[in-house]
Formats: C-alpha cells, structure tokens, sequence
C-alpha cells in the first residue's frame, strides 16, 4: 500500500470548515483514498473514500488533485464532537485489502 | 441493525497468561479483520478471515491466532502474553469485495483493553 503523509496536528474553530490535508505521492492507479477518524477510546469510523472524484456524503467531502497524489477532507461546519484523530488511507478494492494507518491528524475544535 | 460488537470490553492479565477475544460482525458482513492499537499509535493489521481462513497477515508472531465460525464471528487468541501485548484490540467486519464492490469499507468495534501486567 502507497505511503500518506499528514501533519500530526491541526486547530479548527467551531462552525469554521476543517480542510484536513493527505499528501500521498506514491498512490497507484488501482488505489483509493480513505479517510477514517478515531475519537478518543472508540474504534475508527469510516467517512469517506474516492478514487479520483471529488466525493461528498453526509459527513463530510474529499478532494483529490487531479494527478491524485494528495487530497483534502473537508468538514463543512466543524462541532466540537469532530474532535479526533483523522487518518488518511489508501488501499486498493480488490480482495478485501487491510488498512494500513499511519499516525494521522489530531484535530482539535476550538469552541 | 446491530454494529460490530466486542467481548470483553477490558481485561486483565499476567505475563505467560492467554486470552481469548471476541467479535460479532455487523449484520450481513463475512469477514472479519483484527488490530492492534497501542497507546498514541494507529491501529496495526493483525490478521483478516473469510469463510473460517485467514486470508491475509500482518507482522505479527505466531502467539497470535485466530478463529471464524460459521456465522461469521470471531475470536483472537494470543499465548504466551508478554507486556508489550497491552493495546486496543480492535475488530472490523466488511463484505467481500467481490460482492460490495467499491464499497468494502470495513466498520470498526469499539475494541477490548488488555492490559498485561
């Protein structure tokens, strides 16, 4: 699985967008770009993927350039329960394939 | 609809001891992968299973092992605990992908603490 970068730590004010950047250089033609977050002591949640599309879903939208070697997450209106560790995956579809977490973002949302 | 469910929530355990976890899938998901989280890390692959084998592996050694049953659930047994065993296990079920499609997202429980002392 191709490598992602992030920054290991971003503010956001509240009702203010949280744009959350993923650089991942190395990706392949056949992998997506996942995002997942982890609020403290709980399991990861899922939130978003795309392969080359800008995607959008009740939770949040994903941005990724168009050589496709970063991307953006973006939460429209940040709450305070938006809180948490944000990680940026990329995986192939085919066959059930692992995520491979890196250490993310902490994201924090100032009230 | 049930999410992905974990047994125990919190253990404690002793070095040379063995323990035994559990996971139900969410409903209508087949397979089953396992992680470990330790403390200020992102979860790392243990090991995934479909139709009662393991497909895939991560780096871990051999203490650690695994079970599918037939409705799919699962138990992560690890022998010989040592300290470093402590961690967040988690459990995450998804849909073989040759029938989600591009939707095989893998939905996460909310784990089980062990602590090896």
């Amino acid at each position: 699985d191709a490598k992602t970068t992030q920054p290991p730590s971003m503010d956001c004010a509240e009702g203010r967008a949280a744009n959350l950047p993923c650089n991942h250089s190395t990706i392949s033609g056949n992998e997506y770009v996942y995002w997942y977050r982890q609020i403290h002591s709980q399991g990861p949640q899922y939130i978003i993927h795309g392969l080359k599309n800008n995607e959008t879903n009740e939770m949040a939208s994903l941005i990724i350039t168009e050589d496709r070697k970063s991307s953006t997450l973006i939460l429209p209106h940040a709450t305070l329960r938006d809180t948490a560790v944000y990680y940026c995956i990329v995986r192939s579809n085919f066959g059930n394939e692992k995520l491979t977490f890196g250490t993310g973002t902490r994201l924090t949302i100032i009230p | 609809d049930a999410g992905v469910t974990q047994s125990p929530t919190h253990l404690i355990k002793t070095r040379g001891q063995q323990v035994t976890l559990r996971c139900s899938p969410k409903s209508g998901h087949d397979t089953v992968s396992w992680y470990q989280q330790a403390l200020g890390q992102g979860p790392q692959f243990i090991f995934q299973y479909y139709e009662e084998e393991e497909r895939q592996r991560g780096n871990f050694p051999d203490r650690f092992s695994g079970h599918q049953f037939p409705n799919y659930s699962s138990e992560l047994n690890v022998n010989a605990l040592l300290l470093g065993d402590s961690a967040l296990y988690l459990c995450a079920s998804s849909l073989v992908a040759e029938i989600s499609g591009r939707n095989n997202e893998q939905f996460f429980g909310p784990g089980t603490r062990l602590t090896v002392l």
